[in-house]
């Protein structure tokens, strides 16, 4: 049984590239979240889909970042202009949505991100 | 919003002596959902307990909690700590959980290190 795939693993960028990570949810799960993990802010919400729709976005930084979810199988997280300070883990999970959902989120391993 | 607050950052334990970490939160809703997740080194965040009944003490591979709406805590603990349980933990919120928004709030974590 799968778990939450994250794609790549780890990717370097120059300051002002452009960024894009992938996750794929386990299947039959309806929700999707996205969480940046730093050493000194710890895990932050950035945003998620409930059945491919966005739910919450409210810790999304608005203007270099954006996320989608295409199919119930795919989300991506797109960070433009990168910049230092947005180099972190970038962590994807999912869970079961509607009378299923339990606060248990399952995650992927994570997608460093190291911006030069 | 909702908050989690984790006092300690670092916490190291001789083999053997108790565990206690601290996690208090604040939310204006009464029906809050608080979990512990655990993080081991190269793998991916995972659920260790959960609760949201008041005063009721939880208990899960060794580890337990008792959520504490008086004081809004919900520290966990160990009788005795293990080489094993080394790991990243973090305290975990959901602040309304009869809403309709999944999104849990995550603390700064705590980076603990048992040593023999």
């Amino acid at each position: 049984n799968a778990g939450v795939i994250q794609t790549p693993r780890h990717k370097v960028t120059g300051k002002g590239q452009e960024a894009t990570l992938w996750c794929e949810p386990i299947s039959g799960h309806s929700a999707v979240f996205w969480y940046r993990q730093t050493i000194v802010q710890g895990l932050e919400f950035l945003t998620y889909f409930r059945n491919q729709a966005p739910i919450d976005d409210s810790g999304m930084p608005k203007e270099r970042f954006s996320a989608q979810m295409p199919n119930q199988s795919h989300s991506t997280l797109k960070i433009q202009s990168t910049q230092p300070q947005d180099s972190a883990v970038y962590l994807c999970a999912s869970s079961l949505g509607g009378t299923g959902y339990t606060g248990q989120l399952y995650f992927g391993e994570g997608s460093k991100l190291t911006v030069l | 919003g909702d908050s989690v607050t984790q006092k300690e950052g670092l916490v190291t334990l001789t083999e053997g002596l108790p565990v206690m970490l601290n996690c208090t939160y604040q939310t204006i809703y009464s029906n809050a959902f608080l979990f512990w997740y655990v993080h081991y080194l190269n793998e991916s965040p995972r659920l260790l307990l959960k609760s949201s009944t008041d005063n009721k003490r939880t208990e899960h591979q060794g580890f337990h909690a008792t959520l504490h709406k008086s004081s809004s805590s919900f520290h966990l603990q160990k009788s005795s700590a293990q080489l094993s349980d080394s790991a990243l933990y973090y305290c975990a919120l959901r602040g309304n959980s009869g809403g309709s928004n999944y999104k849990l709030t995550f603390g700064k974590g705590t980076l603990l290190t048992v040593t023999p």
